[in-house]
């Protein structure tokens, strides 16, 4: 069965200072990749999708993932964090094949609290 | 402008009380979808729908319902049988179609409070 987890369920970070927010999945084909933020009492908002090609893939707001096959990974990055950067965040999954039916499977979030 | 409207953004319910969670799209897209919010569980799929007139159950469809009469509306009902209903409910949509590498758009979601 396909599934996606995010191992922290909070990181902190100094403003100015690199972001990572961790994801790995697992899926039995090509995985779809997904990062999408979520603000208090707001519904998801998507920044990025890894679908083929380039394993970095840039998206809204300044935040990067990379792709990496070997270790089942799609880490979210950020060069340089904002205050504004504290969300909750989630890495989903989409399994292409026969049978796919277009929905993605979620992690459980990972809350960034950016200090300033 | 196009997006994805649910109401009532706050809803409060008695134990026993069916209740409806309205979502309605003008994105033209064919698939929509049901998702439950719980603190620390992520989103769990309710329901999901990618044509008019079809609808398949999700992962914790037990004492929900749907309807898909029309292309751009999905609303979801909340039955007395769903034992514990308090929660954030998100509606999304999406195109479908061979190779579906689209990623879902979301409402802003309705908080349901059982009293």
């Amino acid at each position: 069965a396909q599934s996606v987890a995010q191992p922290e369920d909070q990181v902190n970070v100094a403003e100015g200072n690199p972001l990572t927010v961790k994801c790995t999945y697992s899926v039995s084909g090509n995985p779809y990749l997904f990062w999408y933020v979520q603000y208090p009492n707001r519904g998801l908002q998507f920044l990025l999708k890894y679908i083929t090609g380039d394993n970095l893939v840039k998206g809204s707001y300044g935040f990067e993932a990379e792709f990496n096959k070997s270790q089942t990974s799609f880490h979210l990055k950020k060069p340089s964090a904002l205050v504004s950067d504290s969300a909750l965040y989630f890495c989903a999954v989409r399994e292409f094949g026969s049978s796919n039916t277009g929905k993605l499977i979620f992690g459980q979030g990972t809350t960034l609290q950016v200090k300033p | 402008d196009g997006g994805i409207t649910q109401s009532p953004k706050y809803l409060f319910r008695k134990e026993g009380q069916n209740v409806t969670l309205s979502c309605e799209q003008n994105l033209n897209h064919d698939a929509m979808y049901w998702y439950r919010q719980d603190p620390g569980q992520g989103l769990r799929l309710i329901y999901y729908s990618q044509i008019v007139n079809d609808f398949q159950k999700g992962d914790i469809a037990e004492g929900y319902s749907v309807s898909r009469e029309k292309k751009e509306s999905f609303p979801l009902t909340v039955t007395s049988a769903q034992k514990n209903p308090t929660a954030f409910y998100l509606c999304a949509s999406s195109h479908t179609g061979q190779v579906p590498t689209g990623e879902l758009f979301f409402g802003e979601g309705s908080r349901l409070t059982v009293l």
